[in-house]
């Protein structure tokens, strides 16, 4: 069974750079037809698609943050990480690692979540 | 991309059934939609994806037999049927639109359950 774990830094100064990583176990970022993806929740508000990082290392973005993300693997540590720069007050969200199915990209493993506030 | 819309609360008594909506804006009709519950607290879980057929491939793990799916034209349902406490939840469509550097995922706003 697949796991996922964000972890990073829980406040960010605004106009500087969010950085998490999803640690996963159970399975491998290198293998298989998957598709490493990362959504964000603002509070109160419903979640948002930030992008994904295919196994074989292409990305794909939202085009509302495509500016400002980088989704990548680190394959030595079984990881994928984002980062999202310039940040405002806007980004304060819980931020989630999913996996898809593979055989469709319904998002069927998420990690637990993790809150990153915006603040000075 | 498609919009998907959904009511922002539904209730129904312990034991009985609910349905909720998702709708896909116009032009989108032969969209498939995932459905994902989000418990207070807990990050979003897979129940199932519907297509114009009703349900495509399996239910997310451990999703009850008393969830199921229909789906009629930019309509997509999810029906919960002897509704219990632990299913009270948050539920979001999310439909995925375009392929290789044009793809995007977008969720709806969700739809509040509440047991009665």
């Amino acid at each position: 069974q697949v796991q996922l774990q964000e972890s990073g830094p829980g406040l960010v100064k605004p106009s500087e750079t969010l950085s998490l990583t999803c640690t996963v176990s159970g399975g491998s970022v290198s293998s298989g037809n998957y598709y490493w993806s990362w959504i964000r929740q603002p509070p109160g508000k419903g979640p948002e698609w930030i992008g994904y990082i295919f196994y074989s290392g292409s990305t794909n973005y939202n085009p509302s943050l495509k500016s400002r993300v980088t989704i990548s693997l680190d394959t030595s540590k079984n990881q994928f990480s984002l980062k999202l720069t310039s940040v405002s007050a806007a980004d304060t969200a819980v931020y989630y690692c999913a996996r898809d199915r593979g055989e469709n990209y319904s998002l069927d493993c998420w990690g637990q979540g993790a809150l990153v506030t915006v603040s000075s | 991309q498609p919009v998907l819309t959904q009511p922002p609360s539904a209730s129904a008594s312990l034991g009985a059934s609910v349905t909720l909506t998702c709708t896909l804006s116009s032009g989108y009709s032969n969209y498939k939609v995932d459905w994902y519950q989000q418990r207070p607290g807990k990050g979003p879980r897979f129940v199932m994806r519907v297509g114009t057929g009703g349900i495509v491939g399996s239910k997310g793990d451990d999703i009850p037999d008393r969830f199921s799916v229909l789906a009629s034209g930019l309509n997509r349902y999810l029906t919960i049927k002897n509704i219990q406490e632990e299913d009270e939840s948050d539920y979001h469509c999310g439909a995925d639109h375009g392929s290789g550097s044009n793809f995007v995922y977008v969720f709806g706003p969700g739809t509040k359950v509440t047991v009665l």
